[in-house]
């Protein structure tokens, strides 16, 4: 079974703080993605990962950077965190290949800015 | 950006019932379509990828069928249980945006005992 792992479940930060999300995954999978989860609205893409150090904006990237410096590894960073970033986060993984390959998902962290 | 949308937002049925809801989403550039069910506190779960006009998938009681011309993919639950109670996610794939799903804002079923 694919599994796709998230540092935390729930985090609770102060604004200003910088802050990692860490997401790992254990199927070799090429692709990686980072969304977040707001009521009333669909998962939106922050950004995704082809491949080891490359990186792409997704729909609303502002506010965030990234990082895969590792095949299974791809971290999201809110270099300063602000109370418009409080949301549920979710790391998704896939194989490259044909545009209807799965996406995978972890089980989010639910972020709390104050 | 992609419009997707998914009616209705949130349904409540009695154990039993059978239910649908639906997902509707340009016909353009259609090139696949992604059903998710995401229960609380646990990962969204991938239950069908469908990509054919009139396909239809089944998955023990629930099924799914796709209309690529028109754009809408119809989601069946029969005879509803307690453990169908999630939200629902599509998504569909358009060429003209890579591998990259849009997901709709879900529909949230919730099956009374």
């Amino acid at each position: 079974d694919v599994k796709v792992t998230q540092s935390s479940r729930y985090l609770v930060k102060r604004t200003g703080e910088k802050v990692f999300l860490e997401c790992v995954q254990d199927m070799d999978h090429e692709n990686m993605f980072w969304y977040r989860q707001d009521p009333g609205l669909g998962l939106r893409l922050i950004y995704f990962s082809y491949d080891v150090k490359m990186k792409e904006k997704g729909d609303i990237p502002e506010g965030y950077s990234v990082s895969r410096e590792k095949k299974e590894r791809f971290s999201l960073i809110l270099e300063s965190a602000s109370t418009n970033q409080t949301s549920m986060y979710l790391c998704a993984s896939s194989f490259m290949g044909r545009r209807q390959e799965t996406q995978y998902f972890g089980p989010g962290t639910r972020l709390l800015v104050l | 950006i992609l419009n997707v949308e998914q009616s209705p937002q949130s349904l409540h049925v009695q154990e039993g019932d059978s239910t649908n809801f639906t997902c509707s989403f340009p016909s353009s550039n259609f090139y696949a379509l992604h059903w998710y069910r995401w229960e609380t506190a646990k990962s969204p779960e991938a239950l069908f990828v469908m990509t054919l006009n009139g396909d239809e998938k089944k998955k023990g009681r629930i099924s799914a069928t796709l209309n690529t011309k028109e754009g809408y993919s119809y989601l069946y639950i029969k005879g509803s249980q307690p453990e169908d109670s999630a939200t629902y996610l599509c998504a569909p794939v358009v060429s003209n945006y890579g591998q990259n799903f849009v997901f709709g804002p879900g529909t949230r079923l919730s099956v009374l005992p």
